[in-house]
Formats: structure tokens, sequence, C-alpha cells
């Protein structure tokens, strides 16, 4: 089981500049959430998706978007990068239903210059 | 609303010594309650969680929690400190409504292990 696998491992853009991050879940799990963890912080929520649709979004703005395909993959979007988007970027994937936990990806480095 | 404190950013023990991670929750409903490690320029890695079983849980690489509703805390515990324990401890809550939920993290606790 590969666990949960994002790509880019680390990514460096401009400001203005739109980016795409991607996640594929561990399998057999049907959602997936991510989080912003800024230098020295916590993981923050920025949403979550199940059945294809967003089911649950933190305080982020619309410049934040995701996607989920059919086989339960997901995207990050975000457009007009600011330099306070740099961050690391972890997607987490769960069964929808049950108490399971979590599991975690080894993120994404952003870094806006 | 749901949050966790982790009362103390940096935490120094000496190898061998007692690990004692503090974390109190607030939570309006019955939470789930999470440790996760993070090393360096890596990913979260569970340690251990409270569902509303037993209130002492077992976790990985020695680590225990117990849930006291009484005084709202979730302190993540380890007997032996060793080397290899060093690193970035989040606690977490989820809300158990049965389906999967947003966790929401403290700012975490950086475990230094000293010889």
């Amino acid at each position: 089981d590969a666990g949960v696998t994002q790509s880019p491992t680390h990514l460096i853009k401009t400001r203005g500049q739109q980016v795409t991050l991607r996640c594929s879940p561990k399998s057999g799990h049907d959602t997936v959430s991510w989080y912003q963890q800024a230098l020295g912080q916590g993981p923050q929520f920025i949403f979550q998706y199940y059945e294809e649709e967003e089911r649950q979004r933190g305080n982020f703005p619309d410049r934040f978007s995701g996607h989920q395909f059919p086989n339960y993959s997901s995207e990050l979007n975000v457009n007009a990068l600011l330099l306070g988007d740099s961050a690391l970027y972890l997607c987490a994937s769960s069964p929808w239903t049950g108490k399971a936990e979590a599991f975690f990806g080894q993120g994404t480095r952003l870094t806006v210059v | 609303a749901q949050s966790v404190t982790q009362l103390g950013s940096h935490v120094s023990v000496s190898e061998g010594a007692l690990v004692l991670l503090r974390c109190n929750y607030s939570s309006s409903v019955p939470p789930y309650l999470f440790w996760y490690v993070q090393y360096p320029n890596q990913g979260l890695q569970l340690l251990l969680k409270y569902t509303s079983a037993a209130t002492l849980v077992k976790g990985i690489n020695g680590f225990e929690a117990e849930f006291k509703k009484s005084e709202t805390s979730f302190h993540l515990t380890k007997p032996s400190a060793h080397m290899s324990d060093a690193a970035e401890y989040f606690c977490a809550v989820s809300s158990s409504t049965g389906t999967a939920s947003k966790l929401t993290f403290g700012t975490g606790t950086r475990l230094q292990v000293t010889l």
C-alpha cells in the first residue's frame, strides 16, 4: 500500500501565478482533505472532498479551489499567488464513515517569490 | 467550534526521562482526539487516537495518552525518551459525527531530547 502520495514535493512560483497540487489517497479511502501548514504553525484546514463535491471548507479565500476525480484523487488549485501562500500543503485521506483516522501525505512545499 | 491548546511550544528532556506533552481541548460535542508526530520536512504520522472507547490510549513507539473529560485534557506521555523521539508533536480534535470531519490542530510542541 503506497499510502497517501502527493506531487510535486517542492515547487517555486512567482506572485500572481497559479499552481496545482495533486494527491492520491490511501487505498480504500474515499475522502480527501487539504491542509496548509505555515512555517512554525499547526496545519490549517482548507477543504474536504467526498463524492467529487466540496463537503466542508475552512477560512480560506476563493483563490483556493479544489477538485476530486472519480478515482478519489484530488487537486488543490491556488490562483493569484501571494507571498503568504508559501507553506507546506498537506493532503489527508480517510473513509467517509466511521472512526478511522486521517492518513497524511508527505506534503508539497510551495514557495512563492 | 472546536479547538485545542498545546501548553509549551518547546519541551526538552534528557534521554531516558519521562516525556509529558500537554493538550487541552474545547468541544461542544463529544470529541475525537489525536496526537500526530512530524519529523523535519515530512508529513504527519498518527501516534494514537481517542474515539470514545477506553480513556487510556496506547499508541506507537511507546507513547500513550489519557482522556480526562473533567479536565478537558489529552496529555501525551512516554516513560523513557529516546533520541529518535525528537520531533514536532501536534494534538488535534475532530467532531464525532460518524462521517469524516475536519481536524483542528494545536500549534505544536517541539520535543528536544538531550544526552
